[in-house]
């Protein structure tokens, strides 16, 4: 199948290191979005691209936080400096873009615990 | 105050119930009202979509939304044990990039 696909699943870490995680959407999909979601939280916007152009960053997206999506297909969410408040679940979606359905197809996410 | 508000619950019901979710938004220019289901430590699966104002009928489940009272509703009939997860409401403007705003889920537990 071709569902959203992240990496890692679960990653722990230092306070301070960096991570990266990966996302590939849906390969059809053009619009592909970031969110965190903390326990017992509903999922909240971070960021999204249109092929390779990120067309909006939430202010939760501090500058310790970069988005990519070089060549408009995967995408990396790189968190520099971690602390601990950044442990969350971060979900990746993507979507077509068009005047269809507006859902959203979520991925399975990548658990950061920052120790 | 968050724009989508949704009781956290958890609401737990014995099998065959109905279970009933609701949420209420601030913002009346959402058009688009979604209802995803996740499991513990899983990505959100959309359940129900539905624009505007109305109803909507899929099986076991039952979506509502009256944008006058900015009120959204879910219903489970029949309600079985793998029915139980974090519902959450999601609403969209439908302008340029289907961004979603989540309300903060529902947990439902459904006992045999």
């Amino acid at each position: 199948d071709t569902g959203v696909s992240q990496d890692p699943r679960h990653k722990i870490t230092k306070r301070g290191q960096n991570v990266t995680f990966r996302c590939d959407p849906i390969s059809e999909h053009n619009r592909l979005y970031w969110y965190r979601q903390t326990l017992g939280q509903g999922p909240e916007f971070l960021t999204y691209f249109q092929n390779e152009a990120q067309l909006e960053k939430s202010r939760l997206l501090s500058d310790r936080f970069s988005a990519e999506r070089p060549k408009g297909s995967f995408s990396t969410l790189e968190i520099q400096r971690t602390e601990q408040g950044d442990s969350a679940m971060y979900l990746c979606a993507s979507s077509p873009s068009g005047t269809g359905k507006k859902e959203l197809f979520f991925g399975e996410g990548s658990r950061l615990t920052v120790l | 105050q968050k724009e989508v508000e949704q009781d956290p619950g958890p609401l737990s019901v014995p099998e065959g119930a109905i279970v009933s979710l609701n949420c209420t938004y601030s913002n009346s220019a959402f058009q688009y009202f979604m209802w995803y289901r996740q499991y513990s430590r899983k990505g959100p699966e959309l359940l129900m979509y539905t624009y505007s104002s109305g109803n909507k009928e899929d099986g076991r489940f039952t979506a509502q939304v009256d944008k006058s009272s900015k009120y959204i509703s879910l219903f489970i009939r029949d309600s079985q044990p793998s029915d139980s997860a974090t519902y959450l409401c999601a609403m969209s403007y439908g302008a340029a990039g289907n961004k979603l705003t989540f309300g903060g889920g529902t947990r439902v537990l459904v006992k045999p």
